[in-house]
C-alpha cells in the first residue's frame, strides 16, 4: 500500500462549481499537511498548509484534515478557469520527510 | 514568487552523454532537494542536501550524483544518460516547512 493515495482524476467541472480533492494516508506519523498546485510545465507551489485536524480557510480554498480517519481534503469554492492545474497533497513527518501524492488534474471549464 | 532557478528547462540528448542539470536559489536556504516526476506519478526524492558539503540519497534509487559546494547551487549530474532517465527533474529548497520549487527540467534521452 502506498503511503499516500489521491483521487486519480482527471476532474472536469464547470466554472463556479465547488471542487473537492481528497487524499488518504496510512502513516500516523504524518503531522503536517499541505496542498500544492502545479500548473503545466511549472514546479509545484504551496497553496495551503496545516498541522492540526479541522478546517483552515484561505479565500476560496479550504483545507480539511481528519487525523483519526487519516483523510485530508481541499475544497475550492466558486472555481475559476485559472484554478485548472494539478493539485498535489503532501504530508510531512517531524523528521522533515515529505511524501507527495500523485496529484489530481483539475480542469475548470468556462 | 520563489527565487529558485533551473537550467536548462528542456533538454533532448542522446544515450551515453554526460549531462548536468543546474539549480540555483538566491534565498539563502540551507536545505535543497532534487525530485523526479513522471506524468501522473508522485514526486520521488532522489537527492537532498542540508548544507554545504552535505549530500544524501533520497528514497528513489538514482544513477545521478549531486554536489553542494556553495549554499545557492545544487547541480545534478548524469555521467551516462539512458532512455530510462527520461523524466522531469524538479529542484526545491526549504524555508521552515515550505518547499519552494523551481520550474523543472524536462529531460528526454533518445
Amino acid at each position: 500500500q502506498k503511503e499516500v493515495e489521491q483521487d486519480p482524476g482527471p476532474l472536469s467541472v464547470p466554472e463556479g462549481a465547488i471542487v473537492s480533492l481528497n487524499c488518504t494516508y496510512s502513516n500516523s506519523a504524518f503531522q503536517y499537511f499541505m496542498w500544492y498546485r502545479q500548473y503545466s510545465r511549472k514546479g509545484p507551489e504551496l497553496l495551503m498548509y496545516t498541522y492540526s485536524s479541522g478546517n483552515k480557510e484561505d479565500g476560496r480554498f479550504t483545507a480539511q484534515v481528519d487525523k483519526s480517519s487519516k483523510y485530508i481534503s481541499l475544497f475550492i469554492r466558486d472555481s475559476q478557469p485559472s484554478d485548472s492545474a494539478t493539485y498535489l497533497c503532501a504530508l510531512k513527518t517531524s523528521y522533515d520527510k515529505v511524501i507527495f501524492g500523485p496529484g489530481t488534474s483539475l480542469s475548470v471549464i468556462p | 514568487e520563489a527565487d529558485i532557478y533551473q537550467t536548462p528547462r528542456y533538454l533532448v540528448i542522446g544515450t551515453g552523454k554526460k549531462i548536468t542539470l543546474e539549480c540555483s536559489q538566491t534565498m539563502g536556504h540551507d536545505k535543497m532537494y532534487w525530485y523526479q516526476q513522471d506524468p501522473g506519478m508522485e514526486l520521488h526524492l532522489i537527492h537532498y542536501s542540508y548544507g554545504v558539503n552535505s549530500t544524501e540519497k533520497g528514497d528513489l534509487s538514482s544513477e545521478s550524483t549531486v554536489s553542494r559546494i556553495r549554499t545557492e547551487h545544487f547541480p545534478l549530474t548524469l555521467e551516462s544518460a539512458r532512455p530510462s532517465h527520461t523524466s522531469q527533474y524538479l529542484c526545491a529548497s526549504t524555508s521552515g516547512d515550505e518547499q519552494f520549487f523551481g520550474p523543472g527540467t524536462r529531460l528526454t534521452v533518445l
